[in-house]
């Protein structure tokens, strides 16, 4: 079993939904959790950084993290289809050495 | 990707020939990545690297190796290129606790 877990997907929505990206993972150490979000021939570009439980807010995109429950969410509103990309859960168990484990990416088309 | 280069950008090699790949980073930061991306594995760790000399192994890393004689400079060699190295690696970079900085990527293709 990986340690973490992301539906590949695809997802395709209409322009203006509200998206949701989810993870699951079993380690219960992780303590830093990211998303990121990749074009197609791109590398990964980080999108929300998050530390411990809680929510983070940053314009149109939440990130969400339910420690009790081991899973991580992303929350994109009036998606437009510049967000058409492949979203990325990424996590780690301490700060300094960071060492991440990425889940195997979502592929989200937000269509017009 | 600015700060982080990867070359070359593309390779296409010969099973059996040993092949390297170059990540340059000019942010002078302390950690090195080297991954490889396929589909339905997602991003795995082959090396990194804490330090000038200083490197660890990953995941996936049989039959990969590195270098790193430089702060800016972290090497990935095949050392016999297969068939099942054919993959897109990505470099990336990071001080403390930050996220990572990728690199645009190396797409690899071993015939």
């Amino acid at each position: 079993q990986k340690e973490v877990e992301q539906d590949p997907g695809p997802l395709s929505v209409p322009e203006g939904a509200i998206v949701s990206l989810n993870c699951t993972y079993s380690n219960s150490a992780f303590q830093y959790f990211m998303w990121y979000r990749q074009y197609s021939r791109k590398g990964p570009e980080l999108l929300m950084y998050t530390y411990s439980s809680g929510n983070k807010e940053d314009g149109r995109f939440t990130a969400q993290v339910d420690k009790s429950s081991k899973y991580i969410s992303l929350f994109i509103r009036d998606s437009q289809p510049s967000d058409s990309a492949t979203y990325l859960c990424a996590m780690s168990r301490s700060g300094g050495y960071n060492k991440l484990i990425f889940g195997a990416g979502t592929r989200l088309a937000v269509h017009p | 990707d600015a700060g982080i280069t990867q070359s070359p950008r593309h390779k296409v090699t010969e099973t059996g020939t040993p092949v390297t790949l170059r990540c340059h980073q000019t942010e002078n930061h302390r950690y090195m990545y080297w991954y490889r991306q396929d589909p339905g594995h997602g991003l795995r760790l082959i090396h990194y690297s804490y330090g000038v000399k200083d490197t660890d192994k990953g995941e996936v890393s049989d039959g990969y190796s590195v270098s790193r004689s430089k702060t800016e400079d972290f090497l990935l060699t095949l050392e016999s290129a297969t068939s099942s190295q054919t993959s897109v690696y990505f470099c990336a970079i990071s001080q403390d606790a930050d996220g990572y900085t990728f690199g645009s990527g190396t797409r690899l293709t071993v015939v």
